[in-house]
């Protein structure tokens, strides 16, 4: 059964800090690792990572996929309120391009 | 381009009625999937379509049913609603090739 696990599953920090959301996956036939963040409402896509070792960057947001460790991070620098929101994590099956997902990661950023 | 549409945004329903979740996308995407979000469990696949006329079924399908007979539409039918399908759902799309999946904005669905 795939399985992806997201760790912390909460986190509070202030505003400026730097964060690093973890990400471990077991998934069947692995394409890709895609990173989501949600809001209240429908998930919004984030980063796919498909190659080991290749950091994708998106202003203070980055993140890198270790396929020999099955394992991505997602760094939030320098951050805002705004970036308070559930983080998802999901890996992408190649066979039937589904995606499992991990229980997320809530991010508090407090002024 | 609308993206995902998903309608009722919000539904009612009492214990054994049957309705449909609307699900329809305007970019021609092959792959589309049906999601339920329940506090701490996340997003589970329910059903999911890889092209017009097939489908398999995700992680928990019971109590659902669903067909794709157009490349825009893939609606989800409750077919006798019970109390533990209230639930948040999430209809989302992919194309081929590379690129994550879009969602809708889902349907929160209360069954009393």
């Amino acid at each position: 059964e795939d399985k992806v696990v997201q760790s912390p599953l909460s986190l509070v920090v202030h505003e400026g800090d730097t964060v690093t959301l973890n990400c471990s996956y077991e998934v069947t036939n692995f394409r890709s690792l895609l990173w989501y963040k949600q809001e209240k409402k429908a998930p919004t896509f984030l980063f796919m990572l498909t190659s080991s070792g290749i950091e994708k960057k998106s202003g203070r947001l980055s993140s890198i996929l270790d396929k020999k460790e099955l394992f991505s991070i997602l760094n939030i620098t320098a951050t805002q309120t705004g970036d308070s929101a559930v983080y998802l994590c999901a890996g992408l099956n190649s066979g039937y391009s589904t995606l499992t997902f991990g229980k997320g990661t809530m991010l508090l950023v407090s002024p | 381009n609308a993206g995902v549409t998903q309608t009722p945004k919000f539904q009612v329903l009492k214990t054994g009625q049957s309705m449909t979740l609307q699900c329809a996308q305007d970019m021609n995407h092959e792959y589309m999937s049906w999601y339920r979000q329940d506090p701490g469990m996340g997003l589970r696949l329910i059903h999911y379509s890889v092209g017009a006329g097939i489908t398999d079924q995700g992680e928990v399908p019971n109590g659902y049913n669903v067909s794709r007979s157009t490349t825009e539409d893939f609606p989800l039918r409750l077919l006798s609603a019970a109390p533990s399908q209230t639930s948040v759902y999430f209809c989302a799309s992919r194309a081929t090739g590379e690129g994550g999946y879009t969602f809708g904005s889902g349907t929160r669905l209360t069954v009393v």
